[in-house]
Protein backbone atom coordinates (compact mmCIF):
# COMPACT_ATOMS: atom_id res chain seq x y z
CA UNK A 1 0.00 0.00 0.00
CA UNK A 2 1.42 3.21 -1.02
CA UNK A 3 2.71 5.42 1.99
CA UNK A 4 4.54 8.78 3.03
CA UNK A 5 7.79 9.13 3.97
CA UNK A 6 9.49 10.88 5.36
CA UNK A 7 13.22 11.61 6.77
CA UNK A 8 15.01 12.01 8.88
CA UNK A 9 12.69 10.06 12.19
CA UNK A 10 14.55 12.33 14.33
CA UNK A 11 17.04 15.10 13.72
CA UNK A 12 18.77 17.41 16.80
CA UNK A 13 19.78 20.71 16.03
CA UNK A 14 21.62 23.59 18.17
CA UNK A 15 19.29 26.55 18.33
CA UNK A 16 19.88 29.40 15.30
CA UNK A 17 20.88 26.22 13.08
CA UNK A 18 18.95 25.14 9.88
CA UNK A 19 16.82 22.23 9.26
CA UNK A 20 15.43 20.72 6.12
CA UNK A 21 12.72 17.89 6.91
CA UNK A 22 12.04 15.74 3.92
CA UNK A 23 8.93 13.99 2.43
CA UNK A 24 7.85 11.79 -0.64
CA UNK A 25 4.07 12.44 -0.65
CA UNK A 26 2.24 9.30 -2.18
CA UNK A 27 2.86 9.41 -5.72
CA UNK A 28 -0.17 10.57 -7.55
CA UNK A 29 -1.05 12.94 -4.87
CA UNK A 30 -1.94 16.36 -5.25
CA UNK A 31 -2.20 18.23 -2.02
CA UNK A 32 0.55 18.50 0.51
CA UNK A 33 0.65 19.10 3.49
CA UNK A 34 2.77 20.11 7.51
CA UNK A 35 1.51 19.60 10.60
CA UNK A 36 3.03 19.76 13.59
CA UNK A 37 2.79 17.83 17.51
CA UNK A 38 3.89 19.56 20.51
CA UNK A 39 4.52 16.45 22.93
CA UNK A 40 0.99 16.53 24.88
CA UNK A 41 -0.52 19.07 22.67
CA UNK A 42 -2.77 18.96 19.85
CA UNK A 43 -1.65 18.64 16.63
CA UNK A 44 -1.48 21.75 14.58
CA UNK A 45 -1.87 22.75 10.46
CA UNK A 46 1.11 24.43 9.57
CA UNK A 47 0.82 24.91 5.75
CA UNK A 48 -1.08 23.43 2.55
CA UNK A 49 0.67 22.97 -0.53
CA UNK A 50 -1.23 22.69 -4.44
CA UNK A 51 -0.04 23.28 -7.90
CA UNK A 52 3.22 24.32 -6.89
CA UNK A 53 1.98 26.98 -4.17
CA UNK A 54 1.18 27.28 -0.81
CA UNK A 55 -3.17 27.50 -0.34
CA UNK A 56 -2.88 28.58 3.45
CA UNK A 57 -0.56 28.68 5.99
CA UNK A 58 -1.07 29.56 9.94
CA UNK A 59 0.39 31.80 12.10
CA UNK A 60 2.45 29.49 13.45
CA UNK A 61 4.27 29.30 9.96
CA UNK A 62 6.43 32.85 9.65
CA UNK A 63 9.18 33.77 8.18
CA UNK A 64 11.17 31.02 9.55
CA UNK A 65 9.68 28.49 7.82
CA UNK A 66 9.29 27.63 4.06
CA UNK A 67 7.89 24.68 2.04
CA UNK A 68 9.77 23.71 -1.63
CA UNK A 69 8.72 20.99 -4.19
CA UNK A 70 12.27 20.66 -5.37
CA UNK A 71 11.34 17.72 -7.80
CA UNK A 72 8.62 15.81 -8.73
CA UNK A 73 8.47 13.11 -5.72
CA UNK A 74 9.91 15.09 -2.66
CA UNK A 75 8.17 18.06 -0.09
CA UNK A 76 10.39 19.53 2.48
CA UNK A 77 9.66 21.85 5.16
CA UNK A 78 12.84 24.22 5.82
CA UNK A 79 13.41 26.09 9.10
CA UNK A 80 15.59 29.11 9.27
CA UNK A 81 17.13 29.58 12.32
CA UNK A 82 15.19 26.86 15.14
CA UNK A 83 14.53 28.16 18.60
CA UNK A 84 13.87 25.81 21.22
CA UNK A 85 10.23 26.49 21.01
CA UNK A 86 10.52 24.64 17.03
CA UNK A 87 11.12 20.90 19.19
CA UNK A 88 7.94 19.01 17.97
CA UNK A 89 7.04 16.24 15.95
CA UNK A 90 6.44 17.62 12.36
CA UNK A 91 4.21 15.46 10.43
CA UNK A 92 3.96 15.43 6.43
CA UNK A 93 0.29 14.30 4.83
CA UNK A 94 -1.17 14.11 1.36
CA UNK A 95 -4.51 13.50 -0.54
CA UNK A 96 -5.52 13.26 -3.88
CA UNK A 97 -7.41 14.93 -6.35
CA UNK A 98 -11.44 14.97 -4.72
CA UNK A 99 -9.84 13.50 -1.81
CA UNK A 100 -10.62 15.05 1.59
CA UNK A 101 -8.39 12.32 3.46
CA UNK A 102 -5.05 12.97 4.29
CA UNK A 103 -2.50 10.38 4.57
CA UNK A 104 0.33 10.82 6.98
CA UNK A 105 3.88 10.30 7.46
CA UNK A 106 5.31 8.55 10.67
CA UNK A 107 6.51 12.00 11.34
CA UNK A 108 10.24 13.66 12.02
CA UNK A 109 10.92 14.37 15.98
CA UNK A 110 12.79 17.72 15.84
CA UNK A 111 14.95 18.25 18.84
CA UNK A 112 16.32 21.99 19.16
CA UNK A 113 19.11 22.29 22.42
CA UNK B 1 -12.19 31.16 18.14
CA UNK B 2 -12.68 27.46 17.10
CA UNK B 3 -12.62 24.68 19.61
CA UNK B 4 -12.70 21.39 19.32
CA UNK B 5 -13.28 18.99 22.30
CA UNK B 6 -12.99 15.31 23.23
CA UNK B 7 -12.89 13.04 26.32
CA UNK B 8 -10.23 14.29 28.17
CA UNK B 9 -10.25 11.52 30.36
CA UNK B 10 -8.63 8.45 29.33
CA UNK B 11 -11.05 5.40 29.08
CA UNK B 12 -10.69 2.46 30.08
CA UNK B 13 -12.83 -0.74 29.25
CA UNK B 14 -12.64 -4.09 29.13
CA UNK B 15 -12.21 -6.44 25.54
CA UNK B 16 -15.56 -7.16 24.20
CA UNK B 17 -17.57 -4.28 25.32
CA UNK B 18 -18.12 -0.80 22.73
CA UNK B 19 -15.71 2.19 23.50
CA UNK B 20 -17.73 5.42 22.80
CA UNK B 21 -15.42 8.84 22.14
CA UNK B 22 -16.63 12.01 21.91
CA UNK B 23 -15.65 15.09 19.37
CA UNK B 24 -17.90 18.44 20.37
CA UNK B 25 -16.78 21.53 18.72
CA UNK B 26 -18.06 24.84 18.83
CA UNK B 27 -17.50 28.43 16.74
CA UNK B 28 -17.25 25.88 13.86
CA UNK B 29 -19.21 25.20 10.67
CA UNK B 30 -17.17 21.96 9.07
CA UNK B 31 -17.81 20.25 5.94
CA UNK B 32 -16.59 16.78 7.26
CA UNK B 33 -15.21 15.33 10.43
CA UNK B 34 -12.71 12.69 10.20
CA UNK B 35 -11.22 10.63 13.21
CA UNK B 36 -7.72 9.07 13.03
CA UNK B 37 -6.03 6.96 15.32
CA UNK B 38 -2.06 7.91 16.40
CA UNK B 39 0.01 5.27 18.09
CA UNK B 40 2.61 6.35 20.60
CA UNK B 41 5.52 8.31 18.37
CA UNK B 42 3.56 7.73 15.07
CA UNK B 43 1.45 9.98 12.58
CA UNK B 44 -2.43 9.80 12.57
CA UNK B 45 -3.92 6.80 10.56
CA UNK B 46 -6.99 7.67 8.77
CA UNK B 47 -10.56 5.92 10.14
CA UNK B 48 -13.37 7.38 8.65
CA UNK B 49 -14.81 10.15 7.34
CA UNK B 50 -18.01 11.58 7.58
CA UNK B 51 -19.73 14.33 5.62
CA UNK B 52 -22.13 17.04 7.39
CA UNK B 53 -24.73 15.97 5.31
CA UNK B 54 -24.50 12.17 6.82
CA UNK B 55 -26.02 10.90 10.19
CA UNK B 56 -23.86 7.61 10.06
CA UNK B 57 -21.17 6.11 8.77
CA UNK B 58 -19.82 2.54 9.28
CA UNK B 59 -16.57 0.47 8.86
CA UNK B 60 -16.20 -3.02 10.19
CA UNK B 61 -16.47 -2.64 13.77
CA UNK B 62 -16.64 0.86 13.63
CA UNK B 63 -19.28 4.04 13.63
CA UNK B 64 -19.49 7.31 14.08
CA UNK B 65 -22.26 9.23 13.69
CA UNK B 66 -22.55 13.27 13.09
CA UNK B 67 -24.93 15.73 14.53
CA UNK B 68 -24.23 19.16 13.37
CA UNK B 69 -26.87 20.85 15.21
CA UNK B 70 -25.32 19.51 18.63
CA UNK B 71 -22.09 19.84 17.02
CA UNK B 72 -21.09 16.92 18.13
CA UNK B 73 -19.26 13.18 16.59
CA UNK B 74 -19.77 10.17 18.24
CA UNK B 75 -17.05 7.32 17.02
CA UNK B 76 -17.85 3.96 18.31
CA UNK B 77 -15.21 0.94 18.26
CA UNK B 78 -17.37 -2.30 19.20
CA UNK B 79 -16.31 -5.77 20.45
CA UNK B 80 -13.16 -3.84 21.08
CA UNK B 81 -9.63 -5.63 21.58
CA UNK B 82 -6.75 -4.63 23.20
CA UNK B 83 -5.13 -4.19 19.67
CA UNK B 84 -7.43 -1.14 19.62
CA UNK B 85 -5.71 0.83 22.61
CA UNK B 86 -4.38 4.33 21.18
CA UNK B 87 -4.92 7.65 21.00
CA UNK B 88 -8.08 8.76 19.11
CA UNK B 89 -8.24 11.96 17.23
CA UNK B 90 -11.08 14.04 15.59
CA UNK B 91 -10.72 16.63 12.95
CA UNK B 92 -12.45 18.74 11.57
CA UNK B 93 -12.26 20.24 7.86
CA UNK B 94 -13.94 23.02 5.94
CA UNK B 95 -15.41 22.94 2.37
CA UNK B 96 -13.36 25.65 1.08
CA UNK B 97 -12.02 25.31 -2.17
CA UNK B 98 -8.39 24.01 -2.23
CA UNK B 99 -8.14 24.79 1.77
CA UNK B 100 -8.32 21.36 3.23
CA UNK B 101 -6.78 22.32 6.55
CA UNK B 102 -7.89 19.99 9.19
CA UNK B 103 -8.62 21.17 12.64
CA UNK B 104 -7.58 18.65 15.00
CA UNK B 105 -8.68 17.92 19.14
CA UNK B 106 -6.82 16.40 21.28
CA UNK B 107 -7.46 13.01 21.39
CA UNK B 108 -8.81 10.60 23.83
CA UNK B 109 -6.76 7.98 25.17
CA UNK B 110 -8.16 4.32 25.28
CA UNK B 111 -7.15 1.00 26.60
CA UNK B 112 -8.65 -2.02 26.26
CA UNK B 113 -8.10 -4.31 28.71
CA UNK B 114 -7.95 -8.75 28.18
Amino acid sequence: EPEVTQTPSHQVTQMGQEVILRCVPISNHLYFYWYRQILGQKVEFLVSFYNNEISEKSEIFDDQFSVERPDGSNFTLKIRSTKLEDSAMYFCASSGQGQNIQYFGAGTRLSVL
Amino acid sequence: SQKIEQNSEALNIQEGKTATLTCNYTNYSPAYLQWYRQDPGRGPVFLLLIRENEKEKRKERLKVTFDTTLKQSLFHITASQPADSATYLCALGSRAGNNRKLIWGLGTSLAVNP
